[in-house]
């Protein structure tokens, strides 16, 4: 099956830095997305990106399909910031990476 | 339309017990997914659902555990003579994807599940 895997698995930062979180998958696939996980547990979309570039705010997120990667970008982190980020990939049903667990700090 | 929504939020049983979750999709959305994860790990894939057609079951979806989706609408995962390791958070997501476009998938709060 599809292999998943994040990098870094932790990170600090303080208030106001940018972040680089990064998405290698196995094999070519029809969705990927990321997502943030609030304390309470729901997950929240951040970006429906099977390839290309999407902006939204103070994040971004690239997808080079060809390469098989993804990274989502966080500029001007704030503490609300904060929580486990997951990348999720498929052709229907969605297979997780381990997550990103960002800390910043204010 | 209020997103996804799951029932109930917490449960707490006994070892043994048999438990009930319920999960309500975005009402247009053709496709229901069930994912469990447990402390750390990200989501796991459990089964989904077509409208009222069960399409694929994982292997991590043992014989006491059983999903349903009647009406092609709102679905049940039910856990028999649970255990501790059945322990975990479980999420409910929902899409609209046609044969050719595998849409984006949005998730409920999901049930957190405690067995002691």
């Amino acid at each position: 099956g599809i292999q998943v895997e994040q990098s870094p698995p932790d990170l600090i930062l303080q208030e106001g830095a940018n972040s680089t979180l990064r998405c290698n998958f196995s094999d070519s696939v029809n969705n990927l997305q990321w997502f943030h996980q609030n304390p309470w547990g729901q997950l929240i979309n951040l970006f429906y990106i099977p390839s290309g570039t999407k902006q939204n705010g103070r994040l971004s997120a690239t997808t080079v399909a060809t390469e098989r990667y993804s990274l989502l970008y966080i500029s001007s982190s704030q503490t609300t910031d904060s929580g486990v980020y997951f990348c999720a990939v498929g052709g229907g049903k969605l297979i997780f990476g381990q997550g990103t667990e960002l800390s910043v700090k204010p | 339309d209020t997103g996804v929504s799951q029932n109930p939020r917490h449960k707490i049983t006994k070892r043994g017990q048999n438990v009930t979750f319920r999960c309500d999709p975005i009402s247009e959305h053709n496709r229901l997914y069930w994912y469990r994860q447990t402390l750390g790990q990200g989501p796991e894939f459990l089964t989904y659902f077509q409208n009222e057609a069960q399409l694929e079951k994982s292997r991590l979806l043992s014989d006491r555990f059983s999903a349903e989706r009647p009406k092609g609408s709102f679905s049940t995962l039910e856990i028999q003579r649970t255990e501790q390791g059945d322990s975990a958070m479980y999420l409910c997501a929902s899409s609209w994807d046609s044969r050719n476009n595998n849409a984006e998938a949005f998730f409920g709060q999901g049930t957190r599940l405690t067995v002691v």
